[in-house]
């Protein structure tokens, strides 16, 4: 058991440019999270992934937001035409199949710089 | 909609000093309530959790009593180290996606 990983780890763009973040969930978690957090906040929900079927989407996911999880395995989030305003941490935690309250493990994050 | 509020930081206390952080939620469910901890420049971790009303969540010397009456979950432990000076999260999970909510999180520092 490796942990939950994030690729890059940190990103510069200009803005204006889009970005791929990638997740990988620890293996045989079937729920995926995606979330965001800015400076002196918590994380924020993005959206959430049992298998690779996308169930929810916070209004915080624009039209410049998109999610995938192929295959019900690694996930990936692009942002479109990044925005100066989409600087934050974007964190990548999955929790085990379950009934219930499982806890969600998170990994490092991406940090996204906008210039 | 759910919600966390926590106290705000920072909280700065000496080492081997009594530590409170005041944590309370708004749900419409039943959620189950954990605590994060988060060390400089390292990720999230879970602390501790709790599933049901009066439950204790516990590790590493810090308890939490899931207050349903008083909906609450304040976060405790005895005698701080230098070690734990970190910022801690309060989140709530409710049924559904399970997704979390979190609080604003409370910056702890220890001094020696």
């Amino acid at each position: 058991d490796t942990g939950v990983s994030q690729n890059p780890r940190h990103k510069i763009t200009k803005r204006g440019q889009n970005v791929t973040f990638r997740c990988d969930p620890i293996s045989e978690h079937n729920r995926l999270y995606w979330y965001r957090q800015t400076l002196g906040q918590g994380p924020e929900f993005l959206t959430y992934f049992q298998n690779e079927a996308q169930l929810e989407k916070s209004r915080l996911l624009s039209d410049r937001f998109s999610a995938e999880r192929p295959k019900g395995s690694f996930s990936t989030l692009e942002i479109q035409r990044t925005e100066q305003g989409d600087s934050a941490m974007y964190l990548c935690a999955s929790s085990p199949p379950a009934g219930g309250f499982e806890t969600q493990y998170f990994g490092p994050g991406t940090r996204l710089l906008v210039l | 909609g759910d919600s966390v509020t926590q106290m705000e930081g920072p909280v700065t206390l000496s080492e081997e000093a009594f530590l409170t952080i005041n944590c309370t939620y708004t749900a419409t469910g039943y959620p189950s309530l954990f605590w994060y901890v988060q060390y400089p420049g390292e990720g999230l971790q879970l602390l501790l959790k709790a599933t049901k009303a009066d439950d204790k969540g516990s590790n590493k010397g810090f308890e939490a009593t899931y207050r349903k009456e008083t909906t609450s979950f304040h976060l405790e432990k005895g005698s701080v180290q230098v070690s734990d000076s970190a910022v801690y999260f309060c989140a709530l999970s409710t049924s559904g996606t399970y997704k979390y909510i979190f609080g604003t999180g409370t910056r702890l520092k220890v001094l020696a």
